[in-house]
């Protein structure tokens, strides 16, 4: 079956931009994460969704960040006025079950901020 | 908050070479995850381990928990080319954690 996809899969933008990353997990897939990947280094944990609430959006680094997602189903994660720090790849996972469960990856979006 | 250490960072191989990649949480863990990510690719799932002194095998690849259920092991065997990658594990307390990663190449 179709496994979890992000559009765009490359996006460029200049400083002080607004962004919009999509993430369409796998169907009924109840828990959706995003994460933050930077060049050769680990995942950095961003937001959590059960459903559509977001029970931990701990790992958001700045109010430029925010998350939503609707229908239970597809997310968008918004960075506003974007700074070149925020350059990394964003991936988001999904899973059929709780936050104990293996996370099914999608390919991400490589986002360079000029 | 709970921290999940992995060693080594980086792993050189000459191919044919065994190596083991080991993993350490601050807490007691209810589940362990071992994931791969391939050059320019995203993390793929590998093997989860939930029992105290569980191993698991796949292939050539070898998975232990520790008695404790704080650390874990990645062994593999008669390393090939394919074995490139970045192989990731993640400790389950109340949340999953991701390791930095072990980054290993290989030495044809």
């Amino acid at each position: 079956g179709a496994g979890v996809s992000q559009s765009p899969s490359n996006k460029v933008t200049e400083k002080g931009k607004d962004v919009e990353l999509r993430c369409d997990p796998i169907s009924g897939h109840t828990a959706l994460y995003w994460y933050r990947q930077s060049l050769g280094q680990g995942l950095e944990f961003l937001i959590y969704f059960q459903g559509n609430s977001a029970p931990d959006k701990s790992g958001l680094p700045s109010d430029r960040f925010s998350a939503e997602r609707t229908g239970g189903s597809v997310s968008t994660l918004t960075i506003q006025r974007t700074q070149q720090e925020d350059s990394a790849v964003y991936l988001c996972a999904s899973s059929p079950l709780g936050t104990s469960g293996r996370r099914y990856f999608g390919p991400g979006t490589r986002l360079l901020v000029l | 908050g709970q921290q999940v250490m992995q060693i080594p960072q980086y792993q050189h191989v000459q191919e044919g070479e065994d190596f083991t990649t080991y993993c350490n949480s601050s807490t007691t863990l209810s589940n362990i995850q071992w994931y791969k990510q391939r050059p320019g690719g995203h993390p793929v799932f590998l093997i989860q381990l939930v029992k105290s002194g569980e191993v698991k095998k796949q292939k050539r690849l070898t998975f232990q928990f520790g008695e404790a259920k704080k650390n874990s092991s990645l062994h593999i065997t008669a390393t090939q080319t394919t074995d490139v990658g970045t192989y990731f594990c993640a400790g389950y307390d109340y949340k999953l954690s991701f390791g930095a990663g072990t980054t290993v190449t290989v030495r044809a």
